[in-house]
């Protein structure tokens, strides 16, 4: 049961460089997020997408970009890292199916630790 | 607008003894709420989750919480603490917002435990 699986799982970049973080679930999921996890601050909305050709922002997208590849990838991408953005980010996809359900719990991968320095 | 707060960043108890989460909730909707545990180099994974059928839920590892709308709480108990319970718990609220589920969590509790 692969889940919902991250890759890299760990990364080091320089000040100014790029690079995307790849997300994919195999679940059959509608939605997918992006958050990033810092000390003290619990779990931050980058994007997210309710559903394959949709994507939105959330809290904290700037210096952020995403694509929604098709229904199973979900990519974050970095355009100019800057030392802010280091953190651990996790990716999630969640059943939301025809209607609303609220309670439908989010499945995450393992997250990506990026470090810039 | 919603939101958690989840009381205490650390908490440290003794193996066998009893763990208690605080997590009290703002939302002006009836909430879904949820309990997540994150060991470490993971990611989260579900607990319990609270839907209006019963104010008592039952987890998974022995956890339950309690929904209390009178105190607007969900605090996570487990009776007798094991070492393998020392992880980050984060609680979690969710309601629709701008036609999309919104979930915001906590900050998160580590929970030590001292064998």
């Amino acid at each position: 049961n692969a889940g919902v699986t991250q890759t890299p799982k760990f990364q080091v970049l320089k000040t100014g460089q790029s690079m995307t973080l790849q997300c994919a679930q195999d679940m059959n999921h509608n939605s997918m997020y992006w958050y990033r996890q810092d000390p003290g601050m619990g779990l931050r909305l980058i994007y997210y997408s309710a559903s394959e050709g949709t994507t939105d922002k959330g809290e904290v997208p700037n210096g952020y970009n995403v694509s929604r590849l098709n229904k199973r990838e979900f990519s974050l991408r970095l355009e100019s890292a800057a030392p802010s953005q280091t953190s651990v980010y996790f990716c999630a996809s969640r059943n939301s199916g025809t209607g609303v359900s609220f309670d439908q719990p989010q499945h995450f991968g393992d997250g990506t630790r990026l470090s810039i320095l | 607008a919603q939101s958690v707060t989840q009381l205490g960043s650390h908490v440290s108890v003794s193996e066998g003894a009893l763990v208690l989460l605080r997590c009290n909730y703002s939302s002006s909707v009836p909430p879904y709420l949820f309990w997540y545990v994150q060991y470490p180099n993971q990611g989260l994974q579900l607990l319990l989750k609270y839907t209006s059928a019963a104010t008592l839920v039952k987890g998974i590892n022995g956890f339950e919480a309690e929904f209390k709308k009178s105190e607007t709480s969900f605090h996570l108990t487990k009776p007798s603490a094991h070492m393998s319970d020392a992880a980050e718990y984060f609680c979690a609220v969710s309601d629709l917002s701008g036609g999309y589920q919104k979930v915001t969590f906590g900050t998160g509790t580590k929970l030590q435990v001292i064998p």
